[in-house]
């Protein structure tokens, strides 16, 4: 399967804790995206990356949110010192340029 | 900046009826328009798009949807719905022209009775 992949699906964290997600995009791919999703709500976009540029970074939740994607291919999201609030489900999306973006199934955190 | 309201947080129809879910808009020109269907452990998949040209968009899974720019409308319809259509459904709105970022209205639950 070549859909976009996310690790871990779910991770339990105490808070004070640092984590980091995993998002492996459509390999043609050359934009990826970061969403958080809460519960009842609709995806809430954070930042998105053309290539290895972050062209958008303004709508990350807090300065203790940071996201990478160093070669162009996988990109990895980092959430220092969690908090309670930070529990959600994380989604990552790909597209080619400004074509149809596609999800993968999402990291689901808790935070202790 | 855009919006997208769905005023229905959850809509019970039974197997074989007919389904229309509610959605609308905020934007000053015209917006790219998209509805996606999400299934419990399963990531956004998209159900169809508008962009420009006709108003009544086919998609996939027997959907429909059409835009009615007097309204600020893009409702999704569907003539007899299937018990595997039960998930969540999100309409969203992005800028024309811009960076093509969505914005994602909350999400209608659909219930399907048998």
């Amino acid at each position: 399967d070549t859909g976009v992949s996310q690790n871990p699906r779910h991770k339990i964290t105490k808070r004070g804790q640092n984590v980091t997600f995993r998002c492996d995009p459509i390999s043609e791919h050359n934009r990826l995206y970061w969403y958080r999703q809460t519960l009842g709500q609709g995806p809430e976009f954070l930042t998105y990356f053309q290539n290895e540029a972050q062209l958008e970074k303004s709508r990350l939740l807090s300065d203790r949110f940071s996201a990478e994607r160093p070669k162009g291919s996988f990109s990895t999201l980092e959430i220092q010192r969690t908090e309670q609030g930070d529990s959600a489900m994380y989604l990552c999306a790909s597209s080619f340029a400004q074509e149809t973006q596609y999800f993968g199934p999402g990291t689901r955190l808790l935070v202790l | 900046a855009q919006s997208v309201t769905q005023p229905d947080i959850h809509i019970t129809v039974s197997e074989g009826a007919s389904l229309e879910l509610r959605c609308n808009y905020s934007y000053g020109a015209t917006p790219y328009l998209f509805w996606y269907v999400q299934s419990p452990g399963q990531g956004l998949q998209l159900l169809l798009k508008y962009f420009s040209g006709d108003t009544l968009v086919q998609g996939i899974k027997g959907f429909e949807a059409e835009f009615k720019r007097s309204q600020s409308s893009f409702n999704l319809r569907k003539p007899s719905v299937h018990w595997s259509d039960a998930a969540e459904y999100f309409c969203a709105v992005a800028a024309s022209g811009g960076s093509y970022i969505p914005t994602f209205g909350r999400g209608t639950s659909l219930i399907v009775h048998p």
